[in-house]
């Protein structure tokens, strides 16, 4: 079975410019999740995805970033304009839904984001 | 709210000898709680979890974890670690939050 595939692996940009990122989850999996690990702390859920509605976004700084998750099955995730405070691993996570709360996640390799 | 502290950053320790990772968790209802391991350029994977029934639960590779409610922890152990164990370790809690919270992680550094 394919994993959570990411992509890029590495990006670096300066501040004020802007990026994406992208994530493929595994395939049938109805829940997809993005969080920012900033080094030195554990993951921070920015949004949750369920089939192509959002489920929460509470944590994500609309302001500059932006998600989608056209026809329920790939996403990419955008940040515009960058911070240097944005520099973090963004990992993209998928679960097969509809098992509640100590349902799996899944995570891809993560992007790691370096804005100078 | 839900929280996880981790106390411990970095865990040194030598080959074949055991080891505890430190966990506790705070949540105004019952929780499940779980055991992810990163190892080097690979992503997060779980390692165990509880949700109910025994206290203690294992995985597949030697680590066990106590869910102990009175102290609000759920500590990792393994008797003998061995290289392969170096890695990253996070505990996360899901209660009243379906999405699990992480702590920030302890790295084992396994010393041969």
């Amino acid at each position: 079975e394919a994993g959570v595939a990411q992509s890029p692996r590495y990006k670096i940009i300066e501040k004020r410019q802007s990026v994406a990122f992208w994530c493929n989850p595994i395939s049938g999996h109805a829940t997809l999740y993005w969080y920012q690990q900033i080094l030195g702390q554990g993951p921070k859920l920015l949004i949750q995805f369920q089939n192509n509605g959002v489920v929460d976004d509470s944590q994500l700084p609309k302001d500059r970033f932006s998600a989608e998750r056209l026809k329920g099955v790939d996403s990419t995730l955008k940040i515009q304009p960058a911070k240097l405070e944005d520099s973090a691993v963004y990992l993209c996570a998928s679960s097969p839904g509809g098992q509640g709360k100590g349902e799996k996640l899944f995570f891809g390799s993560g992007t790691q984001l370096s804005v100078l | 709210a839900q929280s996880v502290t981790q106390l411990d950053s970095q865990v040194p320790v030598f080959e074949e000898a055991p080891v505890e990772l430190r966990c506790n968790y705070s949540s105004s209802v019952s929780v499940y709680l779980f055991w992810y391991v990163q190892y080097p350029n690979q992503g997060l994977q779980l390692l165990l979890k509880y949700l109910s029934g025994s206290t203690l639960v294992e995985s597949i590779n030697g680590f066990e974890a106590e869910f102990n409610k009175s102290q609000t922890s759920f500590h990792l152990r393994k008797p003998s670690v061995h290289i392969s164990d170096t890695a990253e370790y996070f505990c996360a809690v899901s209660g009243g939050s379906y999405i699990p919270t992480f702590g920030r992680g302890t790295s084992l550094i396994v010393h041969p």
